[in-house]
């Protein structure tokens, strides 16, 4: 079946520190990946997507490239700010998946000054 | 992207007790979703809401325990019918826009004691 794993967190990082947090996914075909924010008290917002194979989604900083070859969709952003502090979904559309959203487990950042 | 409001923002309800949520969407949409984050968990799909139909199901999620209504095109409800403290969760709604992307609601915070 279809399915998200996201290392688990949770992630502590200094201001200004680089940040990776891994995205590795299950399914058939080719899904649309996305990366979602919740920031705490708050809901869930886009932060970037990629719909096909070497796609680059960016927003805000973040990155991230469909990597087909290790199904992968890996959050990079180069210099972390403590407003970034929020928890990070990977999730994925399949691609017959008639829109259904299927999420990682969600993984915390909390950036310290 | 839509603005998607819900109503209640929060609630605290008493077991056996029923609760209807609001979702109201600023534009006319064609699928919209409603989904389960339970306390420090990933979000799980319960159902797509169908306009002038029935709503669809995901596995462990049942209509008598979760009725949906979907009038029209900018409008539904969830109801969490008979209460018990495992409902507690956060229930959001989320909207497809430009194509696949997911847009969602600000969420319906409940606790049920």
């Amino acid at each position: 079946g279809n399915s998200v794993t996201q290392m688990e967190g949770p992630v502590t990082l200094s201001e200004e520190a680089f940040l990776t947090i891994n995205c590795t996914y299950t399914a058939t075909g080719y899904p649309s990946l996305f990366w979602y924010v919740q920031y705490p008290g708050e809901g869930l917002q886009l932060l970037l997507k990629a719909t096909k194979a070497d796609d680059k989604g960016s927003n805000k900083g973040f990155e991230a490239t469909y990597r087909k070859e290790t199904t992968s969709f890996h959050l990079e952003k180069g210099s972390v700010q403590v407003s970034d502090s929020a928890v990070y979904f990977c999730a994925l559309t399949p691609e017959s998946g008639y829109n259904k959203l299927i999420f990682g487990a969600g993984t915390r950042l909390a950036v310290h000054p | 992207s839509a603005v998607i409001s819900q109503k209640p923002s929060r609630d605290i309800c008493q077991r056996g007790t029923s609760l209807t949520i609001q979702c109201q969407v600023d534009s006319q949409v064609t699928m919209m979703f409603w989904y389960r984050q339970q306390p420090g968990q990933s979000l799980t799909l319960i159902a797509t809401a169908n306009q002038g139909s029935e709503a669809t199901y995901e596995s462990g999620f049942v209509i008598d325990k979760f009725p949906i209504s979907r009038p029209n095109l900018t409008f539904s409800t969830l109801t969490v019918s008979n209460m018990s403290p495992e409902d507690s969760s956060i229930y959001l709604c989320s909207v497809v826009q430009g194509g696949e992307t997911q847009y969602f609601g600000p969420g319906t915070r409940l606790l049920v004691l």
